[in-house]
């Protein structure tokens, strides 16, 4: 049982180019989710899915876009890359509602745009 | 604007003694409330949760307080084991902002001393 993988580990991308961040989760979790954690500040929520084909914005979507075809993946995409999205990725999976349910989370994407 | 506060951003306790991290939150529409901990270069782990509807709960050497009328929660570890040394994010959810989203804390990163 892997829990949450996220692939690439770290990348660095020159401005305007685009990636995809890929997550896949095996517990067979409904909910998953995309935060950015920045230097100083907490995670924040990017986009979510609440199941496979649903997914909708969490407080900072702008520039990014997902998908959500199986329950297992949740691919996010940076479309344009900006020195503004240089981050730390991480996605997450939860069996429930993720206020009263533990959220697992995979071991994060370093991301840095120049 | 944030509706998650941790106003220390570290904090440096002796091994043995009690370690105790402060979370204030702004909406008083949040109605369940979670600790996470996270080591360097890897994803956060959920710690310990609690619901509006106690003021305490309990979790082998960590112990959660709620105070609901001063917007106010504690994590408290005892006793505190050089391993404890990461950083705490408080996590809010509720009716404030959909029980399928939790809003953290920018955290406070935590030093037990040998």
């Amino acid at each position: 049982n892997a829990g949450v993988t996220q692939t690439p580990k770290f990348r660095i991308l020159k401005i305007g180019q685009s990636m995809t961040l890929q997550c896949t989760q095996d517990m067979n979790h409904n909910y998953m989710y995309w935060y950015r954690q920045d230097p100083g500040m907490g995670l924040k929520l990017i986009y979510y899915s609440v199941g496979a084909g649903i997914t909708d914005k969490g407080e900072v979507p702008n520039g990014y876009n997902v998908s959500r075809s199986t329950t297992e993946d949740f691919p996010l995409r940076l479309e344009l890359a900006a020195p503004s999205q240089t981050s730390v990725y991480f996605c997450a999976s939860s069996q429930g509602l993720a206020g009263g349910n533990e959220q697992f989370f995979g071991p994060g994407t370093r991301l840095t745009v120049l | 604007d944030q509706q998650v506060k941790q106003n220390s951003p570290s904090l440096s306790v002796q091994e043995g003694r009690i370690s105790i991290l402060n979370c204030d939150y702004t909406n008083s529409m949040f109605d369940y409330f979670l600790w996470y901990k996270k080591y360097p270069a890897e994803g956060p782990t959920f710690l310990i949760s609690i619901s509006s509807i106690k003021d305490k709960n309990e979790d082998g050497r960590f112990t959660v307080f709620l105070n609901k009328s001063a917007k106010h929660l504690s994590l408290h570890i005892v006793p505190s084991q050089p391993g404890d040394s990461a950083v705490y994010f408080c996590a809010a959810s509720g009716s404030a902002t959909s029980y399928d989203k939790v809003i953290f804390g920018p955290g406070t990163s935590l030093s037990v001393i040998p």
